[in-house]
């Protein structure tokens, strides 16, 4: 069974303050997105990635792809409360076409 | 309307009721899903439609029934649900299909979801 496990679990920090957040798989994604889901709303599509190394930028959002295509982090830089959610990896596997969600990241960013 | 719209937002029912929730995708996409979110699990596909026919069904017990009368709406139709069954359930589109002939990427647009309570 393929597995996207997601680290940390949970993250609280204050304003202000950087963190990271990893996404990692052992099998190899043509592509992964990253949602951001709020409380009683559903994921938002943050961003895709598709080539390995690949690195976007979003404000002060910072996604990466590693060079293998296994793995993924976020970045975010000076986090505001506006960031708290729910962050979600999710991709579709080389060769078999599934579409799988990560374990997920619960965000909370404190005033 | 715009993106992707869930019908109600939240639904408390008995074990023996019957209720659908339903979905509508305003974005011209082909494919549509349903999760379902439970606390403290990854979301799990449920149903996968693409144009309009079910390519996936992760072995989601029958008292879930999907139905895709037309590519832009979809429901779940429930009956004698168990309370274990409370929880988010989120419809989602996506432009392209999801089988093995396509285009290996695949963005979701989620809708807000139902909250479903099975008492």
């Amino acid at each position: 069974t393929q597995l996207l496990e997601q680290s940390p679990q949970f993250l609280s920090i204050q304003e202000g303050e950087n963190l990271t957040v990893y996404c990692n798989s052992s099998s190899v994604f043509s592509s992964l997105q990253w949602y951001r889901q709020e409380p009683g709303e559903g994921p938002v599509l943050l961003v895709t990635v598709v080539t390995g190394g690949e690195v976007k930028k979003l404000k002060r959002l910072t996604f990466q792809f590693g060079d293998a295509r296994k793995d993924s982090s976020l970045h975010i830089t000076a986090a505001q409360t506006g960031d708290t959610g729910l962050y979600l990896c999710a991709g579709v596997t080389s060769g078999t076409y599934k579409y799988i969600f990560g374990t997920g990241t619960r965000l909370k960013v404190l005033a | 309307e715009t993106g992707v719209t869930q019908t109600p937002r939240h639904l408390v029912m008995g074990m023996t009721n019957k209720k659908s929730l339903k979905c509508e995708q305003h974005l011209g996409h082909n494919a549509m899903y349903w999760y379902k979110q439970s606390a403290k699990k990854p979301l799990e596909l449920m149903f996968v439609y693409s144009l309009e026919e079910r390519v996936e069904n992760n072995s989601v017990p029958s008292r879930f029934s999907p139905e895709c009368p037309n590519s832009s709406h979809l429901f779940l139709h429930l009956h004698t649900l168990q309370p274990e069954d409370s929880a988010l359930y989120l419809c989602a589109s996506s432009p392209r299909g999801t089988s093995a002939y396509t285009t290996s990427y695949n963005e979701q647009f989620f809708g807000p979801g139902t909250r479903l309570t099975v008492l």
